[in-house]
């Protein structure tokens, strides 16, 4: 088993609808979670974190963390097609550790 | 600078050749890191550096690849007798605080490495 999990995609939807990205991580200690944008050829820009259980909006995204599921989600409001990108998400698997493990990310394409 | 810097943008090496990649991190900041994506990958850590102390070179894949912050400021990653397998994007991430990758790191714009 992967120790971060997501669904390569590529998911579809059409513009102005929720985009609903989902992650998976296997290490129950984990304490921060964040989500990363990367558009095609371009570095990962970092979105979202979140690091308690609950939801977090920033804007048209929102995180979701359920830690008793080992579970992470983002969702994108109205989207956009320049929401078109690659959504990695990553975790630090430990506290007070410096890695990140990454997802190998999700694929998301925004219809105009 | 007002972010991390990578140079070149772009490396093609001939398998055998020995590539340097540099990161210029934010001024300042205290913990630098390496990672390798591969295409289709999510970006895979290969080093840590605290000012210039490497604390964590568990994931350098082979004993080819060397990594040096002499000054604990710019960093050098060094990959000896390159390998089609080493045809990856490196990044190099840096932020202010030492051991702790909490609040989320900043992300150079990567050397893109080809190996022919």
């Amino acid at each position: 088993q992967k120790e971060v999990e997501q669904n390569s995609g590529p998911l579809s939807v059409p513009e102005g609808a929720i985009a609903s990205l989902n992650c998976t991580y296997s290490d129950r200690g984990s304490q921060s979670f964040f989500w990363y944008r990367q558009y095609s050829g371009k570095s990962p820009e970092l979105i979202m974190s979140i690091y308690s259980n609950g939801d977090k909006e920033d804007g048209r995204f929102t995180a979701q963390l359920n830690k008793a599921s080992q579970y992470v989600s983002l969702l994108i409001r109205d989207s956009q097609p320049s929401d078109s990108a690659t959504y990695l998400c990553a975790v630090n698997p430990a506290s007070g550790t410096y890695k990140y493990i990454f997802g190998t990310g999700t694929r998301l394409k925004v219809l105009a | 600078g007002a972010g991390v810097s990578q140079s070149p943008r772009y490396k093609v090496a001939k398998r055998g050749q020995d590539v340097a990649l540099r990161c210029d991190p934010i001024s300042g900041h205290v913990s630098l890191f390496w990672y390798q994506q591969a295409l289709g990958q999510g970006p895979e850590f290969l080093t840590y550096f605290q000012n210039e102390a490497q604390l964590d070179k568990s994931g350098l894949p082979s004993d080819r690849f060397f990594a040096e912050r002499p000054e604990g400021s710019v960093s050098t990653l060094k990959i000896q007798r390159t390998q089609q397998e080493d045809s990856a994007v490196y990044l190099c991430a840096s932020s202010l605080e030492a051991g702790t990758g909490g609040c989320g790191y900043t992300f150079g714009s990567g050397t893109r490495l080809t190996v022919v």
